[in-house]
């Protein structure tokens, strides 16, 4: 299995402002996905972050409040920009397991409150 | 489109009793893969389970199987000998597409309390 580290576990911002939250895995991995779930819902895939080229976004999703980085093949970032309470939500990275499609391991989750 | 369908909010269960958590799924593609996680409160997303379309036989990992029913579409979730430490949120998931590797599509949740 795939062990991520994702920081930070929370924070509460100020309205306006930024935050990047990173994820760290332990092996490398070819695509790294960016969840988001809103209080009491279900998770809604963001974007899918490839290693070398941009970020693939879901509808709904804009490079310009979500911009994505992937440095590398164990790690990716997520900034969350100009946040709103609307943005309060745990974020999620996620990346596969060895068997390819049979595993999808997530990382611990950032919860983050705007105010 | 491809679409996850738990039609349970919240399940009650008895202590060291068995739970079936429903769900239900749509899509086109014949190559397809069914996920279980629990959520518990703390926020983080626990693998339990996976069934792939072409899987002959039902998964099973400890006290969780996978009873798939691929021509009603059906991949619910049976916990045998219901724990406290159970009750969390559990989420229903699919990847799809023979070019998929990773993306997952949500259920709604269910929301399982178990009772000492």
């Amino acid at each position: 299995s795939a062990v991520i580290s994702q920081k930070p576990s929370r924070d509460i911002c100020q309205r306006g402002t930024s935050l990047t939250i990173q994820c760290q895995v332990d092996s490398q991995v070819t695509m790294m996905f960016w969840y988001r779930q809103q209080p009491g819902q279900s998770l809604t895939l963001i974007a899918t972050a490839n290693q070398g080229s941009e970020a693939t976004y879901e509808s709904g999703f804009v490079i310009d409040k979500f911009p994505i980085s992937r440095p590398n093949l164990t790690f990716s970032t997520l900034t969350v920009s100009n946040m709103s309470p609307e943005d309060s939500s745990i974020y999620l990275c996620s990346v596969h397991g060895t068997l390819q499609n049979t595993e999808a391991f997530f990382g611990q989750g950032t919860r983050l409150t705007v105010v | 489109a491809q679409k996850i369908t738990q039609t349970q909010p919240g399940m009650f269960v008895q202590e060291k009793e068995a739970v079936t958590l429903d769900c239900t799924y749509d899509t086109s593609d014949p190559s397809y893969g069914l996920f279980w996680y629990k959520q518990p409160s703390s926020g983080e997303m626990i693998f339990l389970i996976y069934q792939g379309s072409y899987d002959q036989q039902n998964a099973t990992e400890g006290r969780y199987s996978l009873n798939f029913q691929k021509a009603r579409k059906s991949a619910n979730l049976v916990i045998s000998a219901s724990q406290l430490g159970d009750s969390a949120m559990y989420f229903c998931a699919m990847s799809a597409g023979s070019s998929n590797t990773g993306k997952l599509i949500f259920g709604q949740g269910t929301t399982l309390q178990v009772k000492p």
